[in-house]
């Protein structure tokens, strides 16, 4: 079983739905969170970071941790077609010298327009 | 530009030749990390330094990868004797690990061709 598991689509959405991405893990000692976004032949763009288990939200974008259930999630609200990317969890552990950030495969998502 | 910076951004090499990246990583950031990313899949972890020690190789380092990172600023990753399963994007990422902060932000990677 890979540390990280996340679906790699490809997710095909209308433009304006609400859009769920997700990712889980076997690590019980991750307690960073990230998502990144990654267009076509660029380097990963960070979108969100939380820290330990709950709720944060940026604009349309809010990311869920549910340590419990190993569990993490993002949701775009009114999904536009400039958010057709693929979208990467990644996650790490406490600090200490084995904190190096592992990374799902990455989810594609076309919008629709 | 205050971002990570790689350089180059393109490199088709030879089978068997050696190559040489360069990553500047965001001034003060005491983290660095390399990655490599096929296509279709997640970047995968190959090492990383705080300051200017390495922290930790990856078991997809292979005998023919080094890394540096001689003065705790930019950093180097050179591959000698390539082989074309070296194809890749070779990625850069820099962090301040300073307490929960943990944030890394990626460069454009350096795009690898081996023929």
């Amino acid at each position: 079983q890979k540390e990280v598991e996340q679906d790699p689509g490809p997710l095909s959405v209308p433009e304006g739905a609400i859009v769920s991405l997700n990712c889980t893990y076997s690590n019980s000692a991750f307690q960073y969170f990230m998502w990144y976004r990654q267009y076509s032949r660029k380097g990963p763009e960070l979108l969100m970071y939380t820290y330990s288990s709950g709720n944060k939200e940026d604009g349309r974008f809010t990311a869920q941790v549910d340590k419990s259930s190993k569990y993490i999630s993002l949701f775009i609200r009114d999904s536009q077609p400039s958010d057709s990317a693929t979208y990467l969890c990644a996650m790490s552990a406490v600090p200490n010298r084995d904190d190096k950030i592992i990374f799902g495969k990455g989810t594609r998502l076309h919008i629709l327009p | 530009d205050t971002g990570v910076s790689q350089d180059p951004r393109h490199k088709i090499t030879k089978r068997g030749q050696n190559v040489t990246f360069r990553c500047d990583p965001i001034s003060e950031h005491n983290r660095l990390y390399w990655y490599r990313q096929t296509l279709g899949q997640g970047p995968e972890f190959l090492t990383y330094f705080q300051n200017e020690a390495q922290l930790e190789k990856s078991r997809l380092l292979s005998d023919r990868f080094s890394a540096e990172r001689p003065k705790g600023s930019f950093s180097t990753l050179e591959i000698q004797r390539t082989e074309q399963g070296d194809s890749a994007m070779y990625l850069c990422a820099s962090s301040l690990r300073q307490g929960i902060n943990t944030e890394a932000f990626f460069g454009q990677g350096t795009r690898l061709t081996v023929v």
